[in-house]
C-alpha cells in the first residue's frame, strides 16, 4: 500500500541552525501539506502546497519557514534558523484532489531543537 | 471562529462499552468533517468523515454523527475494542478557496479501552 514517507524520523539541533525535513508523497498525489503537533497538543496546519506553490499558510509559517517541491518525488520544508518553540513533530501530508479527499499522513520527523 | 473544540480530553471505557467524543465548531465555511486516529509514534490516520449533507454515516463499529444546526459533530465507537486505545481527533476543512484542503484539528482526545 502506497504511504507518505520522512526523513528524518529524529532531528535535533542547536538554536539558530536550519533543518531541512524531508517528505516523499504518494506518487499520484498532487497536493502537498505540512503540520506540526507540540507534544500533547493538536496537530496544527503550517502550509499547502499545489501546483510548485503555496496554497495557504497559516500564522505559524513566517518567513523563517519555506517548503519546496525539488524534484518529482520529494517535498521539502526548511526551517532557516530554529527557535526552541520550533520542537515539535512535524507531519507531511498528500492527497490526490482538494475537496474533502481523504489526506494520508506521514510518520513525521521528531524535531528537537537544543 | 477557525476552531474546533473537542471534549473529553481523556476517555476511559471497558470492552465492549460505547466510546463517544463530541466537536464543536462556529465556521459555517466548514464542508468536511474527518475523523482521525492516531497511535503513539504515528501519524494521524484516516478513520471516518462526513459532509454536512447527511446526518449519519457509519462504517463497521464507527459512526459519525452530525448536527448542522448546532454545528456539532460526534464520534461514536461501538463495541470498543483494547486495539481502539489511541489518540482521536476530530478536524474540519472549508468548502471553498485555496483553504479547501486546510485541516483544523481539534485537541485531540485520548481514548483507553480496558480489556
Amino acid at each position: 500500500e502506497p504511504e507518505v514517507t520522512q526523513t528524518p524520523s529524529h532531528q535535533v539541533t542547536q538554536m539558530g541552525q536550519e533543518v531541512i525535513l524531508r517528505c516523499v508523497p504518494i506518487s499520484n498525489h498532487l497536493y502537498f501539506y505540512w503540520y506540526r503537533q507540540i507534544l500533547g497538543q493538536k496537530v496544527e496546519f503550517l502550509v499547502s502546497f499545489y501546483n510548485n506553490e503555496i496554497s495557504e499558510k497559516s500564522e505559524i509559517f513566517d518567513d523563517q519557514f519555506s517548503v519546496e517541491r525539488p524534484d518529482g518525488s520529494n517535498f521539502t520544508l526548511k526551517i532557516r534558523s530554529t527557535k526552541l518553540e520550533d520542537s515539535a513533530m512535524y507531519f507531511c501530508a498528500s492527497s490526490v484532489g482538494w475537496a474533502g479527499d481523504e489526506q494520508f499522513f506521514g510518520p513525521g520527523t521528531r524535531l528537537t531543537v537544543l | 471562529q477557525q476552531q474546533v473544540k473537542q471534549s473529553p480530553q481523556s476517555l476511559i471505557v471497558q470492552k465492549g462499552g460505547i466510546s463517544i467524543i463530541n466537536c464543536a465548531y462556529e465556521n459555517t465555511a466548514f464542508d468536511y468533517f474527518p475523523w482521525y486516529q492516531q497511535f503513539p509514534g504515528k501519524g494521524p490516520a484516516l478513520l471516518i468523515a462526513i459532509r454536512p449533507d447527511v446526518s449519519e454515516k457509519k462504517e463497521g463499529r464507527f459512526t459519525i454523527s452530525f448536527n448542522k444546526s448546532a454545528k456539532q459533530f460526534s464520534l461514536h465507537i461501538m463495541d470498543s475494542q483494547p486495539g481502539d486505545s489511541a489518540t482521536y481527533f476530530c478536524a474540519a476543512s472549508p468548502a471553498g478557496g485555496t483553504s479547501y484542503g486546510k485541516l483544523t484539528f481539534g485537541q485531540g482526545t485520548i481514548l483507553t479501552v480496558h480489556p
